[in-house]
């Protein structure tokens, strides 16, 4: 059975610190690496697609990258908007649904 | 364009009612896709239409669960006799090509919040 584990379950940084999520996996023929990023009360918002080892996509302040077990989320000089639950998914082999992890909830302070 | 849109964006209803919820994909996406979200969790998934069809139904948690997608766009999910454990965030999502060798991504609506009192 696909599962999706994400760390830490909530993180606090200062505006401007660095830092990082993780996702682990475990899936039968990866098939996408999905991030996503969740404000209150909204449903989530697509944010990258990661398809092999190695692969890296960059988008403002946001980075992600993947390797064979897990993929990360690094966060660059955030600022307080960036506050939101960032949530992994993976896509296995044969499959079209989505199998999630728990998120993490981040907050930047000011 | 549009993104999904889901109605209503929240129903409250008493233990033991039927309930519908609407999701409307966006405009020339073939697949779509129903989620549950329960407080502090990330969505689970419920069932996968490609078309008119439900093509993988493996998530829905019992016979009291049923979605259907007449006409191949917009998609009604249906729970008889609702308990309190059914409240949670139902959350809708489409995408262009649902094949299984396509690399597509899935676009969500904002959900309906279901309460069952």
């Amino acid at each position: 059975e696909d599962q999706v584990t994400q760390s830490p379950e909530a993180l606090r940084l200062q505006e401007g610190e660095s830092s990082s999520l993780n996702c682990s996996y475990t899936v039968s023929g990866l098939r996408g690496l999905f991030w996503y990023r969740q404000d209150p009360g909204k449903g989530p918002e697509f944010l990258f697609t990661l398809y092999s080892a190695g692969e890296e996509k960059e988008k403002e302040r946001l980075k992600a990258t993947l390797t064979k077990k897990e993929s990360f989320l690094h966060i660059t000089a955030p600022k307080p908007e960036d506050s939101a639950t960032y949530l992994c998914a993976t896509r296995g082999q044969g499959a079209q649904k989505l199998v999630f992890g728990q998120g993490t909830r981040l907050t930047i302070n000011p | 364009g549009a993104g999904v849109s889901q109605t209503p964006s929240n129903k409250v209803t008493e233990k033991g009612k039927y309930v519908e919820l609407r999701c409307d994909p966006i405009s020339g996406h073939t697949a779509l896709y129903w989620y549950r979200q329960s407080l502090g969790q990330g969505p689970e998934f419920l069932i996968y239409f490609q078309g008119t069809g439900a093509a993988d139904d493996s998530g829905l948690p019992n016979d009291r669960f049923f979605a259907v997608r007449p006409e191949g766009s917009v998609s009604t999910l249906k729970i008889q006799r609702t308990e309190r454990g059914d409240s949670a965030v139902y959350l809708c999502a489409s995408s262009f090509f649902g094949g299984h060798s396509s690399y597509n991504e899935q676009f969500f609506g904002p959900g309906t919040r279901l309460t069952v009192l």
